[in-house]
């Protein structure tokens, strides 16, 4: 399978420790987008990379939230100082490059915070 | 900013009938993509339908389709001869026309299908 993979797919975690989740997009991909959704609620946008470079950032994304896409490939999103309000799935996405491009998504990770 | 409205939270429909999931948006902005999105219990989110804003004609996809009014901003997904396997979190979406911009997203109809 060449499709978008996200792990884990999976996290309990207790209120103050950090989490970090990892994300591999389709390989010929150069854009990468991270979504945070909560229970009920459509997906939201966090941050997206073009290649290594990260071009934009959602005022949702708070100082305790930093991901990185060191090589243009792979990307993690880390969560420091984990919050209750911090639960929901996260989303990966990825997308060629070019103006009409299909984001296509991962199956998710979602975080439990207790 | 864009928004998008999904005013219906739950939609449910006969096996082999057709429904109708609605959907509006607010922009400013004259070209731009619309797009339905299906999220099946604990499965990835997998693009449905798109439309591109400067095409007049409907999208279709097999039994699935569109009817989009510009002006009203309108953009409802019609499903014929719903299966079983249709049923899902079905998410209305809009993205600007410019190169790596994100999807705005609706809040989701959840679809039941009925044997």
């Amino acid at each position: 399978d060449t499709g978008v993979s996200q792990d884990p797919r999976h996290k309990i975690t207790k209120r103050g420790q950090n989490v970090t989740f990892r994300c591999d997009p389709i390989s010929e991909h150069n854009r990468l987008y991270w979504y945070r959704q909560t229970l009920g609620q459509g997906p939201e946008f966090l941050t997206y990379f073009q290649n290594e470079a990260q071009l934009e950032k959602s005022r949702l994304l708070s100082d305790r939230f930093s991901a990185e896409r060191p090589k243009g490939s792979f990307s993690t999103l880390e969560i420091q100082r984990t919050e209750q309000g911090d639960s929901a799935m996260y989303l990966c996405a990825s997308s060629l490059g070019g103006q009409g491009s299909e984001q296509y998504f991962g199956p998710g990770t979602r975080l439990t915070v207790t | 900013a864009q928004t998008v409205t999904q005013s219906q939270p739950e939609m449910s429909v006969q096996e082999a009938e057709t429904v109708t999931l609605s959907c509006t948006y607010d922009t400013s902005e004259s070209d731009y993509y619309l797009f339905w999105y299906k999220q099946p219990p604990s499965r990835q989110m997998i693009l449905v339908i798109r439309q591109e804003a400067y095409k007049q004609q409907n999208a279709t996809e097999n039994r699935f389709s569109v009817n989009f009014q510009k002006a009203a901003k309108s953009f409802s997904l019609k499903i014929s001869d719903s299966q079983l396997g249709d049923a899902a979190m079905y998410f209305c979406a809009y993205r600007r026309l410019t190169s790596g911009s994100r999807l705005t997203f609706g809040e989701g109809t959840q679809l039941t299908v009925n044997p």
